[in-house]
Order: structure tokens, then sequence, then C-alpha cells
């Protein structure tokens, strides 16, 4: 069954440090989201892209994060200068299209779970 | 802002009891919502899809209903087996999914 991977599992990282995140989503998925959740903690939306823009992002999403789909296959999550509010898991995930059942479906990455020292 | 809600925080049952998983949420306005199985420091398995337009929705021994008037969803899983030990989450999709904090399963064999 076709999923979304992501690397790397565990990354720890010093304050301060540049930090990224990569995804390759599902084949053929058109809209490609990143979410992280801080332990003990809820889901939290970052970011969706489609169309190789952002689509919508939330307050959490500022200027110390970017995404890029640098090829056809690959979607990077980037933290420019991490801080110790960073270290959280952050999940990648995929959809196909807005218009079927099955397109609606969210498919989500095992993680990269994120440490900041 | 949507506010995802999801009772009980945490469930024991024995083995073969059905299990009820609930979830409510603020704003009706929504697209979908999904119910998710996560295992400890893992990703999130997608289980089921309601659509908004949908009461019910079955696979297997899971089955979702969604009354979007009132804001809930509920989760079904019938003759619980130790393997279904996890956390669930409920998630609202209005263009972004917004998740509740989940419900933490124990199957006692």
């Amino acid at each position: 069954e076709p999923e979304v991977t992501q690397t790397p599992s565990h990354q720890v990282t010093q304050m301060g440090q540049e930090v990224i995140l990569r995804c390759v989503p599902i084949s053929n998925h058109l809209y490609f989201y990143w979410y992280r959740q801080i332990l003990g903690q809820k889901v939290e939306f970052l970011v969706s892209f489609y169309n190789n823009e952002i689509s919508e992002k939330s307050e959490i999403f500022d200027d110390q994060f970017s995404v890029e789909r640098p090829d056809g296959s690959n979607f990077t999550l980037k933290i420019r200068s991490t801080k110790l509010e960073d270290s959280a898991m952050y999940f990648c995930a995929s959809r196909s299209d807005g218009i079927t059942f099955s397109g609606n479906t969210i498919y989500f990455g095992e993680g990269s779970w994120l440490t900041v020292v | 802002k949507q506010e995802v809600t999801q009772i009980p925080a945490a469930l024991s049952v024995p083995e073969g009891e059905n299990l009820v998983l609930n979830c409510s949420f603020t704003d009706s306005a929504i697209y979908n919502l999904q119910w998710f199985r996560q295992d400890p420091g893992k990703g999130l398995t997608s289980l089921l899809l309601i659509q908004s337009s949908q009461r019910e929705q079955t696979s297997g021994r899971l089955n979702a209903s969604l009354d979007k008037s009132s804001g809930r969803s509920t989760l079904y899983i019938a003759a619980s087996q130790p393997g279904d030990s996890a956390t669930y989450l409920c998630a609202v999709n209005d263009y972004k999914l917004s998740f509740g904090a989940g419900t933490t399963v124990t199957v006692r064999a």
C-alpha cells in the first residue's frame, strides 16, 4: 500500500541551528501538509501546500518556517533557527484530490522526532 | 476557531467488549471528519473518513456516525481485541484538520 515516508525519524539539534525535515508524499497526490505534535499535546496544523504554493498556514508557521517541493517527489519543511519550543514530532501528510471520496482521505507519515537542545 | 473535544480521555475494557468513543466539535461548517489511530511514538493511521453529507461509515468492525448539526461523531469498535489498544484521534476538516486530544484505549486480554 502506498505510504508517506519521512526522514529522518529522529533528529537532535542545537538551538539556533537550521533543520530540514524531508517527506515523500504518496505518488500522484496533489495536496501536502505539515502538522506537529508536541509531547502530550494535540496534533496541530502548520501548513498546507498545493500547486507549488502555500494554500493555508497557521499562526505557528512564522518566518522561521518554510516549505518547498524541490522536485516531483519531495516535500520539505525547513526550520531556520530552531528554538527549544520547536521540539516535537513533525508529521507530513498528503491527499490526492478534493473531488473523489477517497481523495478526501489525508494520509500521514510516521513522523520525524525533533529534539532541540 | 474550531475546538474538538474527545471523551473519555482514557478507556479500559475487557476483550470482546464493544468500544464507544465520542468526539464533539464547535463549528458545524465542516467538509468531513476523519478518525485516526495512533500507537505510542508512531504516526497516524487513517481508520475512517465520513463526509459531511453522510451520517454513517463502516469499515470492518469499525463504524463511525456523524451528526453535523449537533457537532458530534461517535466511533464504535465491535468485539474489541488487545490489538485495538491505541490512542484514537478524531479530526475535523474545515480546510485543515483540527484534532482532538484523543481517547487512549486499553483492551485487557
